[in-house]
């Protein structure tokens, strides 16, 4: 059961313009949520959270935001770089500190 | 502070056969979740240890095992291979299962033949 969706596979954008990676969830007992970035042949590191008492999230070039009654996060990067290019993971994690990933989107950014 | 160690990094095996992966968490992280990651599919869950115990199981067979020593290292097992195992392991640790974030290690990748 896909309880979290990333619907774009794949994104393309030029470097110093705003990546906007999105993800969707269905189980309204998500209480957290999470972005991971994953470069090949590495492990995915965590990037930024947001708790779902909030709506918005900013660290750096990265923000996330969620829209609780969407169902919907995204992440927001700005100005974007060549090095941001890799594979993001949303994940959400219930009260019971179960787990879900997304099926990842995979960002190239453009010099 | 070292990070999440998995191994082997590569492994090829045949179908029918077993494989057994090692992960060593982070000094002090008493949870390990194991994920595999296939294209398409994302990260899905295996299972979570804290404390030599299961806490989660994710939605896998029973050809897929796991257990936990008293030093937090783990170990994941699948027996009777198939081409569908193909995937890339990853192991995570946080310091417990309350921990939001988790840091994972590299990953193990297995090609079933």
């Amino acid at each position: 059961d896909q309880q979290v969706k990333q619907n774009s596979p794949s994104l393309s954008v030029q470097e110093g313009r705003i990546s906007i990676l999105n993800c969707d969830y269905t189980n309204s007992m998500f209480d957290y949520f999470l972005w991971y970035k994953k470069y090949p042949a590495e492990g995915p590191t965590f990037l930024i959270s947001i708790s779902s008492i909030k709506d918005k999230n900013e660290d750096g070039r990265f923000t996330v935001f969620l829209n609780k009654s969407a169902k919907h996060l995204s992440l927001h990067i700005v100005p974007s770089q060549p090095g941001d290019s890799a594979v993001y993971f949303c994940a959400a994690r219930d009260n019971n500190n179960d787990m879900r990933f997304g099926a990842g989107t995979r960002l190239t950014v453009k010099p | 502070k070292a990070g999440v160690t998995q191994t082997p990094r590569y492994l090829i095996k045949t179908r029918g056969q077993q494989v057994t992966l090692s992960c060593s968490p982070i000094s002090g992280h008493r949870s390990v979740s194991w994920y595999q990651q296939t294209p398409g599919q994302g990260l899905q869950f295996l299972f979570e240890y804290f404390s030599e115990t299961q806490r989660n199981k994710g939605n896998f067979p029973g050809r897929f095992s796991g257990r936990q020593f008293s030093n937090s290292r783990s170990e994941m097992n699948v027996s009777t291979l198939e081409l569908g195992d193909s995937a890339l392991y990853l192991c995570a640790s946080s310091f417990d299962p309350r921990s939001y974030e988790q840091y994972f290690g590299p990953g193990t990748r297995l090609t079933v033949t």
